[in-house]
């Protein structure tokens, strides 16, 4: 069966302190990891995609990687407005998969 | 480009009624997939719909049901609600399916089962 574990469940960091969400996966061939944010009240909005180990992306303050069993979520110099709940999410390379989501973390950004 | 639109946004029920949301997917998207978002679980795939063809399944009762109309427009159905449904209802639209994973959330129906 397909996992997602994120760690960790919630994360508080002052506007500027720089860190990683974590996203462990298993999953019986990977098509693709993907990243997504949501906002209270709010459905998840698109990140990233992922494909294979090594690969990285990056948009503005976020840069996300990718490795056999794990992928991360770097945060650098973040600011109040990158409080969110950040999810991720994998699909097997098997046919019409749906994708696996993890519960997320919760992140916190103090001016 | 509207987004994805989902109605109702808020709805209260009482425990044996049923209920249908709405989903209006982004103009052009064929693929509707719906997921159960709660805290303790997170988010659940319940299914996907492909030009009105259900091409995908989660690991829910058969009181879940969905369908999809040939505008795109589709709708999902609970049937004999109970205190364990009360959830955050999330409709996604994509051009291809799940196949990209690239996915256009609405902003959910928040059910609450009394």
């Amino acid at each position: 069966e397909d996992q997602v574990t994120q760690s960790p469940e919630a994360l508080r960091l002052q506007e500027g302190e720089s860190s990683s969400l974590n996203c462990s996966y298993t999953v019986s061939g990977l098509r693709g990891l993907f990243w997504y944010r949501q906002d209270p009240g709010k459905g998840p909005e698109f990140l990233f995609t992922l494909y294979s180990a090594g690969e990285e992306k990056e948009k503005e303050r976020l840069k996300a990687t990718l490795t056999k069993k794990e992928s991360f979520l770097h945060i650098t110099a973040p600011k109040p407005e990158d409080s969110a709940t950040y999810l991720c999410a994998v699909q097997a390379n098997s046919g019409n998969t749906p994708l696996v989501f993890g519960k997320g973390t919760r992140l916190s950004v103090i001016a | 480009k509207a987004g994805v639109t989902q109605t109702p946004r808020y709805l209260i029920k009482t425990r044996g009624q049923q209920v249908t949301l709405s989903c209006s997917p982004i103009s052009g998207h064929r693929s509707v997939s719906w997921y159960q978002q709660t805290p303790g679980q997170g988010l659940q795939f319940l299914f996907e719909y492909f030009s009105e063809t259900q091409r995908n399944k989660g690991n829910f009762p058969g009181r879940f049901s969905g369908r999809q109309f040939s505008n795109s427009r589709s709708e999902m159905n609970v049937s004999t609600l109970e205190l364990g449904d009360s959830a955050l209802y999330l409709c996604a639209s994509s051009s291809q399916g799940t196949n990209t994973g690239e996915l256009f959330f609405g902003e959910g129906s928040r059910l609450t089962v009394l």
